[in-house]
């Protein structure tokens, strides 16, 4: 089992749709959470975080996180053509450095 | 404030061929990383560095070295070359807040290819 895990995708919606973008994790202490956004050729910016469980708003974007089912979701509402993208989850583990797993990223196809 | 810069953007090397990547960043953050992306695998961390003159290896790190040269400063060096090191390789640095999180901002990439 990958460590965190997402749809490749593409996830095609509508321009003005809300887009949703899944990802789940197998470390139950993991304590802090990032979606990165990676248009084709660059490199990823971070977009949101989230580290207690519940929603997290930012703009267009909310962050949802459920610690007991090991999931962290993005929403996009009133997607934009420029939204199309690649979308990377990625998890802090406690253990060692710290460091940062990625999930593959699920490519969202905003049409208009 | 250019951020985290990369040299070079574009690379291609012969299989058994040695070369150095750049990476600098102006931000005055302690923590330095290289990843290497490739298709459908995501970002996997190949070395990091908590600080000036430490380096410790992460998830893939056979075939590369890194030096923390300052705190400015973190190379990646393959020193022969193969095929399936052909990737996309980027360096972050991080930080963390007072009272806050840290996070990594990424440098523009380096694309590798290995014939």
């Amino acid at each position: 089992q990958k460590e965190v895990e997402q749809n490749s995708g593409p996830l095609s919606v509508p321009e003005g749709a809300i887009a949703s973008l899944n990802c789940t994790y197998s470390d139950r202490g993991s304590q802090s959470f990032f979606w990165y956004r990676q248009y084709s050729g660059k490199s990823p910016e971070l977009i949101m975080s989230i580290y207690s469980n519940g929603d997290k708003e930012d703009g267009r974007f909310t962050a949802q996180l459920n610690k007991a089912s090991q999931y962290v979701s993005l929403l996009i509402r009133d997607s934009q053509p420029s939204d199309s993208a690649t979308y990377l989850c990625a998890v802090r583990n406690p253990g060692g450095y710290n460091k940062l797993i990625f999930g593959a990223g699920t490519r969202l196809a905003v049409h208009p | 404030n250019a951020g985290v810069t990369q040299t070079p953007k574009f690379q291609v090397l012969k299989t058994g061929q040695s070369m150095t990547l750049q990476c600098a960043q102006d931000m005055n953050h302690n923590s330095m990383y290289w990843y290497r992306q490739d298709p459908g695998m995501g970002l996997r961390l190949i070395y990091y560095s908590a600080s000036e003159g430490t380096t410790d290896k992460g998830e893939v790190p056979n075939g590369y070295n890194v030096s923390r040269l300052n705190k400015r400063e973190f190379s990646l060096r393959l020193e022969s070359a193969a095929p399936s090191q052909t990737s996309v390789y980027f360096c972050a640095s991080s930080e963390v807040p007072a009272g806050g999180h840290e996070t990594q901002y990424f440098g523009p990439g380096t694309r590798l290819l290995v014939l």
